[in-house]
């Protein structure tokens, strides 16, 4: 059974760099059929959509985090991340990680998700 | 930009309960519905508009095109309590989300 889970700091001070990293077990990241996604959700708000990754490399990003964000893949340890870049108080949030259908090929809904993980941007 | 109504929805147990998705332009039929319980992460209950996902309950029903969408939950209890999203992947990135609609018991 696929399981993800993220893992990082729970706290970052503004203007800071946050890193957080999902670990993939039950299945590889190399699959051609899915890529893998960050959404996160502020206290009491909705879920936004952060980006996407393809094993090969390939990103998308929503244009409004394009400039602070990068998602990268560790294909030898099954693992992809998440950097944000000047983060502040707005990006205070509970952070999902979760599997994607291939856009090309399939349903590009997220079936497969985290736990997810508070992190606080505070000084 | 997808637009969900109502914001909160009571409904009694054993009633059902409909949910509305509105797009704002016409997304076809790539929209998803996601359940979220109180601290959980979302569940995904339907794709392509109507098709259930695996392990989803024959309660679940979603239908729709365009840009007007419905979820329908037959004879609710009380574990559907939940926060309920749409989605649509018709245009990308980003892959945009409702705001959500809370179902609550009456």
């Amino acid at each position: 059974q696929l399981q993800l889970q993220e893992s990082g700091p729970g706290l970052v001070k503004p203007s800071e760099t946050l890193s957080l990293t999902c670990t993939v077990s039950g299945g590889p990241i190399t699959t051609g059929t899915y890529y893998w996604g960050w959404i996160r959700q502020p206290p009491g708000k909705g879920l936004e959509y952060i980006g996407t990754i393809y094993y090969g490399g390939t990103t998308y990003y929503t244009p409004s985090l394009k400039s602070r964000v990068t998602i990268s893949v560790d294909a030898s340890s099954n693992q992809f991340s998440l950097k944000m870049t000047s983060v502040n108080a707005a990006d205070t949030a509970v952070y999902y990680c979760a599997r994607q259908g291939n856009p090309y090929d399939d349903y590009p809904a997220f079936d497969s998700w985290g736990h997810g993980i508070l992190v606080t941007v505070s000084s | 930009v997808m637009t969900q109504s109502p914001a909160t929805l009571s409904v009694s147990p054993g009633e059902r309960a409909t949910l509305s998705c509105r797009a704002s332009q016409s997304i076809h039929n790539y929209l998803a519905w996601y359940q979220q319980k109180p601290g959980q992460a979302p569940r995904l209950l339907i794709y392509d508009a109507s098709t259930r996902a695996t392990n989803i309950p024959d309660r679940f029903s979603g239908s729709g095109s365009g840009t007007e969408f419905t979820l329908t939950i037959s004879s609710l209890q009380s574990g559907d309590l939940a926060v309920y999203y749409c989605q649509q992947y018709r245009d990308w990135p980003p892959y945009t989300f409702g705001q959500g609609t809370r179902l609550e018991l009456k």
